[in-house]
């Protein structure tokens, strides 16, 4: 099956111990990207990766990392946590140029 | 940067009614893709629409691409509690990016 898988579901953490939310696709998908949706903001782009090695900033990438060593992962690391980063968190990959996107099924974050 | 804009944000909807939610972009886009998203779910891709006046239909939902490519439309017929969530249009940036609106909010009213 076609899918996104995010880890993990839920995560309560406090200010300032660095963690990592994986991120794994199995459709061989060059473009993965992650994303951040908070209540009445939509959306937004963190990071994004257009293939192996070759990653970008998005709209709001203070406060992040993300590494592509291999085309199925793409982890998101936060460094060091800070309560304005709580959210909900989604991984999406595609295939490339006008293909849909698929997403995983997200991961709560909440920092104390 | 290209921003698409959806209106409105929220909306109820008496169950057996219809509604249509919009999205406008500043810049001519070259695709527009819209997902939906049940409440504690993640976004699902509906349908992508590439051509200028382009109309789709699936089942009781109805997409439209403006002809100037600028805007686009959702119309669902005979709202079913099924179709409560989030609405997101989506137009295509650079580097294979997409440009999210922020979403609109269906409340179903049985």
């Amino acid at each position: 099956e076609a899918q996104v898988t995010q880890n993990p579901r839920y995560l309560i953490t406090v200010t300032g111990k660095k963690l990592t939310v994986t991120c794994s696709q199995n459709m061989n998908h060059e473009y993965m990207s992650w994303y951040r949706q908070d209540p009445g903001l939509g959306l937004r782009q963190i990071y994004y990766s257009m293939n192996v090695e070759v990653t970008d900033k998005g709209d709001v990438p203070e406060g992040y990392k993300v590494s592509r060593k291999e085309k199925r992962n793409f982890p998101l690391i936060l460094e060091s946590p800070s309560p304005n980063q709580t959210s909900l968190y989604f991984c999406a990959s595609k295939a490339g140029q006008g293909t849909e996107a698929f997403f995983g099924q997200g991961t709560r974050l909440t920092v104390v | 940067g290209q921003q698409v804009m959806q209106i409105p944000q929220y909306q109820h909807v008496q169950e057996g009614e219809d509604f249509t939610t919009y999205c406008n972009s500043s810049t001519t886009l070259s695709n527009i893709q819209w997902y939906k998203q049940r409440p504690g779910g993640h976004p699902v891709f509906l349908i992508q629409l590439v051509k200028s006046g382009e109309v789709k239909k699936q089942k009781r939902l109805t997409f439209q691409f403006g002809e100037a490519k600028k805007n686009s439309s959702l119309h669902i017929t005979a709202t079913q509690t099924t179709d409560v969530g989030t609405y997101f249009c989506a137009g295509k940036r650079g580097n294979n990016r997409l440009a999210f609106g922020k979403g609109n909010q269906v409340v179903v009213i049985p």
